[in-house]
């Protein structure tokens, strides 16, 4: 079965603090995708990245970090020194071979002033 | 570019209505989705397409149908809308679908329908 999971559902932290969003994942497949996409309390949702299950290595984009570990199956998402516009739902997905992509329930991150 | 565009934005139907969900996108992509968010529950998938002339139904399909006449369009009906179909709707484009590169989904605003 292919699965993720955001175990987290509701994280709260104070401004300037690094948090960690946590995602696992499940696949049969040796070949799959997996993406972080943001929906801020305005609603909309907006892709943030991908990363291909051969490439291993870390993503840093800004204050923004990804950790992919296949040993662990998980691809964990990093904020480093948080702001309040950080503040939203985050969701965690894997690519499927049927042309589908699987959400995770995502985690709501409170960025306290 | 506008991206994905979704009409209306806002809709209130009563039960036994009907109304149809526009998605169009301008990045010519070839594969596009409708989604269901509620809350707890997160994306759920309704149908989707894999390219112009084609449907294929998703993980919550009934009560809905959809259409893909055209590459750039794709129609979201509900024949007659129940409260169990109160929702945001979400459309979504993608390049290419599945395990190829360039397969990440681009969203567009959402729809959100209330059923009395």
């Amino acid at each position: 079965a292919q699965k993720v999971t955001q175990a987290q559902t509701e994280i709260s932290v104070v401004e300037k603090e690094d948090v960690t969003l946590d995602c696992v994942y499940e696949t049969r497949d040796t070949t799959y995708y997996l993406f972080w996409y943001k929906q801020p309390p305005s609603g909309e949702l907006v892709f943030l990245i991908r990363r291909n299950s051969f490439d291993e290595q870390n993503e840093i984009s800004g204050r923004y970090s990804w950790n992919f570990q296949k040993s662990t199956s998980s691809f964990n998402f990093t904020i480093t020194a948080s702001q309040v516009v950080d503040s939203a739902v985050y969701f965690c997905a894997l690519s499927r071979r049927d042309d589908k992509i699987i959400f995770g329930k995502g985690t709501r991150l409170h960025i306290l002033p | 570019n506008a991206g994905v565009t979704q009409t209306p934005k806002f809709r209130v139907l009563k039960t036994g209505q009907s109304m149809t969900l526009l998605c169009a996108q301008d990045m010519n992509h070839e594969y596009m989705y409708w989604y269901r968010q509620d809350p707890g529950m997160g994306l759920r998938l309704i149908h989707y397409s894999v390219g112009e002339g084609t449907t294929a139904k998703g993980e919550v399909p009934d009560g809905y149908n959809v259409s893909r006449l055209k590459k750039q369009n794709f129609l979201l009906g509900l024949e007659s809308a129940a409260p169990s179909q109160t929702s945001v709707y979400f459309c979504a484009s993608s390049l290419r679908g599945g395990l190829l590169p360039n397969n990440e989904q681009f969203f567009g605003p959402g729809t959100r329908l209330t059923v009395l």
